[in-house]
């Protein structure tokens, strides 16, 4: 079962930040936070992970709670083609790792 | 590099038959995921492949099985289909200890009817 809770769906305006929430209240100390996305008709996308600093990359940003027990993707300038489903997974690094998919958040950007 | 890639890409399959789907990971990765998506769900685990033997497994029957080969290559098999099985099935790779970054095929949309 997957160890995170997403809202079913939202919306952003296009050129706006969109910050996607993920409660995870039962993360255990070695497990990391992830965030991949499906774009419609396509396999998921790897976007970003963080143990408990918050993490940037090309993509977006990842900000995790103190006590990391919730954390919020922010794509900062949302695009149309950033309309997506949005996973939020928690998980431990290691080699033997699968990804344990939820329904995710569904993001739509409107023009 | 042409990224991960499967076939065949829609597959139609009578219930009771057998089915091979192919995966072919991004070069220079040698682990192998596969992934069962019904429609309206999250991607499921079904088992991952690396040196040529399953190393984790998901909560699927037998019917389920696969394969890697020297090349790194995957099959998924499945026999004695049922309606349930119709799903997206997607394949994943990713290099040695770094199996959080996988990278997902466009998948096989197999119909069973």
């Amino acid at each position: 079962d997957a160890k995170t809770t997403q809202p079913t769906s939202m919306d952003c305006a296009e050129g706006r930040a969109a910050n996607l929430p993920c409660n995870h209240s039962t993360i255990s100390g070695n497990e990391y936070v992830y965030w991949y996305r499906q774009i419609h008709s396509q396999g998921p996308q790897y976007i970003i992970h963080g143990l408990k600093n918050n993490e940037t990359n090309e993509m977006a940003s990842l900000i995790i709670t103190e006590d990391r027990k919730s954390s919020t993707l922010i794509l900062p300038h949302a695009t149309l083609r950033d309309t997506a489903v949005y996973y939020c997974i928690v998980m431990e690094a290691g080699a033997n790792s699968k990804l344990t998919f939820g329904k995710g958040i569904t993001l739509s950007v409107r023009p | 590099d042409a990224g991960v890639t499967q076939s065949p890409t829609h597959l139609i399959k009578t219930r009771g038959q057998q089915v091979t789907l192919r995966c072919s990971p991004k070069s220079g990765h040698d682990t192998v995921s596969w992934y069962q998506q019904a429609l309206g769900q999250g991607p499921q685990f079904i088992f991952q492949y690396y040196e040529e033997e399953e190393r984790q497994r998901g909560n699927f029957p037998d019917r389920f099985s696969g394969h890697q080969f020297p090349n790194y290559s995957s099959e998924l098999n499945v026999n004695a289909l049922l309606l349930g099985d119709s799903a997206l099935y997607l394949c994943a790779s990713s290099p040695t200890g770094v199996s959080y970054e996988q990278y997902f095929g466009p998948g096989t949309r197999l119909t069973v009817t």
